[in-house]
């Protein structure tokens, strides 16, 4: 069974500071891995993905995350943060079988931004 | 539609009484999930259609918990004799079939069921 960590709970960030949120993946076999944002009151929304090809995904917003095969990693990172992309972040990954098939999702990371 | 919707959108139930919620997935999208996030939580997976076949129900947390997908569109999750633990949101997904367009997942706003 598949298992996503995802160790910050809560950052705190100010304005125009940069991102990095961690994410770790226990899988024994290739994944599908996703980045979803929640903003407050909202749903979840798609901020990027990867499914194979370059490692180096850019998504929405500014957006981008690495996929580093050994370290089961797939962090998500922004150079400039804003105010408004305070939300809760969330890392999942689903075994890629070419399919849709269920995702395993972490606990997720509350991301505050001050002005 | 343009997006998942799921209705209603908060349930107040009293312990022991059956809930429905209900998920309208875009149209032509075959894959459908629902999914369970408590406070706090990441969302967790509770079954998955196919169509109108459940291909995966290992996530249901007991037997009061049971959905259909009649028609293989409109998904409907039962919870029968709700008690506390219950309490949580419900998201359902939808997807089209791989292959057919860009993968992914579009998440409804949920359910928010309270259970008192």
């Amino acid at each position: 069974a598949q298992s996503v960590s995802q160790h910050n709970h809560h950052v705190i960030l100010s304005e125009a500071a940069s991102l990095e949120l961690g994410c770790n993946y226990s899988y024994g076999g290739t994944v599908n891995l996703f980045w979803y944002v929640q903003y407050p009151g909202q749903h979840l929304q798609l901020l990027l993905k990867y499914f194979s090809g370059d490692p180096l995904v850019k998504g929405i917003k500014g957006f981008e995350a690495e996929f580093i095969k050994s370290k089961f990693s797939f962090n998500l990172r922004k150079p400039s943060v804003q105010w408004s992309d305070t939300a809760e972040y969330f890392c999942a990954v689903s075994p890629n079988t070419g399919t849709a098939s269920k995702l395993t999702f972490g606990t997720g990371t509350r991301l505050q931004v001050t002005l | 539609g343009a997006g998942v919707s799921q209705s209603p959108r908060y349930k107040v139930a009293k312990r022991g009484q059956d809930v429905a919620l209900r998920c309208d997935p875009i149209s032509g999208h075959v894959s459908l999930f629902w999914y369970q996030q408590a406070l706090g939580q990441g969302p967790e997976f509770l079954t998955y259609f196919q169509n109108e076949a459940q291909l995966d129900k290992s996530g249901l947390p007991s037997d009061r918990f049971f959905a259909e997908r009649p028609e293989g569109s409109v998904s409907t999750l039962k919870i029968q004799r709700t008690q506390q633990e219950d309490s949580a949101v419900y998201l359902c997904a939808s997807s089209l079939e791989w292959g057919q367009g860009d993968p992914g997942y579009t998440f409804g706003s949920g359910t928010r069921l309270t259970v008192v």
